[in-house]
Order: structure tokens, then C-alpha cells, then sequence
């Protein structure tokens, strides 16, 4: 069965400081992986997708995340984080018609 | 392009009253359809999925149903409601050979 692993529900970071929020997939098919992100009382979006090809998938707004099949890990990071990064940010990976996410890391950038 | 629509927003019900949240998809057709609540505080639970009209598939035994009228429609159910249902609901669409799902703006549930 897969399964999604975020070990941090909260990660504090000083504004301009940068910032990894780790996650970790068990999974015995290919693999798709997505990161979502989730500002307050709102749907979540897209941020990146992992589907094949590069290992380092990038978003527009600076995340970048990387696949990492011999640790099964798609960790997300920012080099500098803003105000405006504060969320919560979902791991998922896709199963054949369902996707898996994580319980979720609450970003909280400080000032 | 696409868009997913739900409504109501928000909505406050009493105990015991029965529930109707709906979701339509514009632009795609045959889409996958889901069902999320979000607890406060907790991550996303997937409720239903549907990846055809009529065609339900029911993840958490409990009090809520889900239906698919028409092909970009999905509706949740309740006939009545617990203090368990509050929370916040999502709906989300996926191609049926796609990757990414794409959610709604969500609807905002408190039972009194």
C-alpha cells in the first residue's frame, strides 16, 4: 500500500532564512509526486509534480523539490522564504485512482 | 481552460438536519471526482471518488453519502447530521488518465 510521511507539522523560519519541509512516500509502483500548498480557508494548489525525467522539479515561485528514490523522500525548499510563504503544505503521491497525502506542515514565517 | 465550482461557501446546520453540498466541473469531460473533509487541525480525509456517473466508491464508513447525477456533478449527502461533521470540505477533479488533481474554493461546515 503507499503511503505519504510528513514528520513535521510545524516548521517556525525567520523571513529570508531558508527552509526544507520533508517528505517521505512508500510506494511499489511508479511513482507521482505532487506538493500542494493551502492558504487559510482556502482550496488547495498545485505547487510542483514529480512525474518522470529530472529529479529536481521547480515551481514559479522559487520551491524546488527533489526525488529521491533510494531514500523515498521528495523534500521540499525554498533558499529564502517570504511572509506571503506562510501555508500549509501538503506531500502526495498518486495511487491508481486515489492520491495519498500527508497529514500536512503548517509553514510559519516569522518577521 | 477548467474550473471547479462548490457552494455553499459556508454553512451552519443544526444537528441532526440533513446536508447537500454540490460540485460541478466546467471544461473537461469524464473527469475522476473526490470528496475531502479537512478537520481542524488535521489533514485531508478522502470521502468518496467517483470515476464514472453512478459509479461510487465510498472510503469511510459513516453517515455521509455521495452521488453523481450527471457527469461533472458530485454531491455529498447526509440525511442527518453529527457534531463529527464539521469541518471543511473539499472537492476535486482529476483527468481520468491525468496526474494532478485540482480542488475546489472548499465549503466551510459547522454543526451546532
Amino acid at each position: 500500500a503507499q503511503s505519504v510521511t510528513q514528520l513535521d507539522s510545524q516548521v517556525p523560519v525567520f523571513e529570508e532564512a531558508p527552509v526544507e519541509l520533508r517528505c517521505n512516500y512508500s510506494s511499489s509502483v511508479s511513482v507521482y509526486l505532487f506538493w500542494y500548498v493551502q492558504y487559510p480557508n482556502q482550496g488547495l494548489q498545485l505547487l510542483l509534480k514529480y512525474l518522470s525525467g529530472s529529479t529536481l522539479v521547480e515551481s514559479i515561485n522559487g520551491f524546488e523539490a527533489e526525488f529521491n528514490k533510494s531514500q523515498t523522500s521528495f523534500h521540499l525548499r525554498k533558499p529564502s522564504v517570504h511572509i506571503s510563504d506562510t501555508a500549509e503544505y501538503f506531500c502526495a503521491v498518486r495511487g491508481t485512482y486515489k492520491y495519498i497525502f500527508g497529514t500536512g506542515t503548517r509553514l510559519k514565517v516569522l518577521a | 481552460s477548467q474550473t471547479i465550482h462548490q457552494w455553499p461557501a459556508t454553512l451552519v446546520q443544526p444537528v441532526g438536519s440533513p446536508l447537500s453540498l454540490e460540485c460541478t466541473v466546467e471544461g473537461t469531460s469524464n473527469p475522476n471526482l473526490y470528496w475531502y473533509r479537512q478537520a481542524a487541525g488535521r489533514g485531508l480525509q478522502l470521502l468518496f471518488y467517483s470515476v464514472g456517473i453512478g459509479q461510487i466508491s465510498s472510503e469511510v464508513p459513516q453517515n455521509l453519502s455521495a452521488s453523481r447525477p450527471q457527469d461533472r456533478q458530485f454531491i455529498l449527502s447526509s440525511k442527518k447530521l453529527l457534531l463529527s461533521d464539521s469541518g471543511f470540505y473539499l472537492c476535486a477533479w482529476s483527468w481520468t488518465s491525468g496526474n494532478e488533481q485540482f480542488f475546489g474554493p472548499g465549503t466551510r461546515l459547522t454543526v451546532l
